[in-house]
């Protein structure tokens, strides 16, 4: 299964609504995971299930989606979040990642 | 303090063969499916083998299959992962992850080392 990104880069400023959509190859139902990683760090889950916030993750980061098409969104930009953000399906073996969305600073 | 630590990474040469370790601590690893992730110098995330608590059920990337081999050492804690026949495209940083299922599905990895280099050159 594949899974495409879009956009895969942004530029963004503090506080601006963010939206980043992965869209899969076929169904994958709900099984779907959003990971975000900074330079030199483990990814970190932020969402799974497609719509289900890891525990910890700041409310302002949601998911929604099912069947092939997913979106990341957050409500409203902090400093912290500028980062690469990756889709991953577990909906079957081999488990895949998107090519991942980088999130700078405009 | 519930972690993974990976070791073992290093500098090996093309056709060479290398061995990755995960150490698990703070959780019931036995009871868990692990993970082995890679991410090549500025690329993204490649899902390289997984194994189920018991090592019933163990999955391959096509990239790796017949040239690594993922195991566990459950009274050890440990994960590993043998990479044989190594090429200069397995430069990774190799990350082990902890994997999480409900209802009975793989739903998300959702504990992550900090991830080992391995590095495939002349």
């Amino acid at each position: 299964i594949q899974l495409t990104q879009s956009p895969s880069s942004l530029s963004a400023s503090v506080g601006d609504r963010v939206t980043i959509t992965c869209r899969a190859s076929q169904g994958i139902s709900s099984y779907l995971a959003w990971y975000q990683q900074k330079p030199g760090k483990a990814p970190k889950l932020l969402i799974y299930a497609a719509s289900t916030l890891q525990s910890g993750v700041p409310s302002r980061f949601s998911g929604s989606g099912s069947g092939a098409d997913f979106t990341l969104t957050i409500s409203s930009l902090q400093p912290e979040d500028f980062a690469t953000y990756y889709c991953q399906q577990v909906n079957s073996y081999p488990v895949t990642f998107g090519p991942g969305t980088k999130v700078d600073i405009k | 303090e519930v972690q993974v630590v990976e070791s073992g990474g290093g500098l090996v040469k093309p056709g060479g063969s290398l061995g990755l370790s995960c150490a698990a601590s703070g959780f019931t690893f036995s009871s868990h499916t692990m993970n082995w992730v890679r991410q090549a110098p500025g690329k993204g995330l490649e899902w390289v083998s997984s194994i189920s608590s018991s090592s019933t059920y163990i999955y391959y990337a096509d990239s790796v299959k017949g040239r690594f081999t993922i195991s566990r050492d459950n009274a050890k804690n440990s994960l590993y992962l043998q990479m044989n026949s190594l090429r200069a495209e397995d430069t990774a940083v190799y990350y082990c992850a902890r994997v999480r299922f409900e209802d009975g599905h793989y739903i998300r990895d959702d504990l992550w080392g900090q991830g080992t280099l391995v590095t495939v050159s002349s």
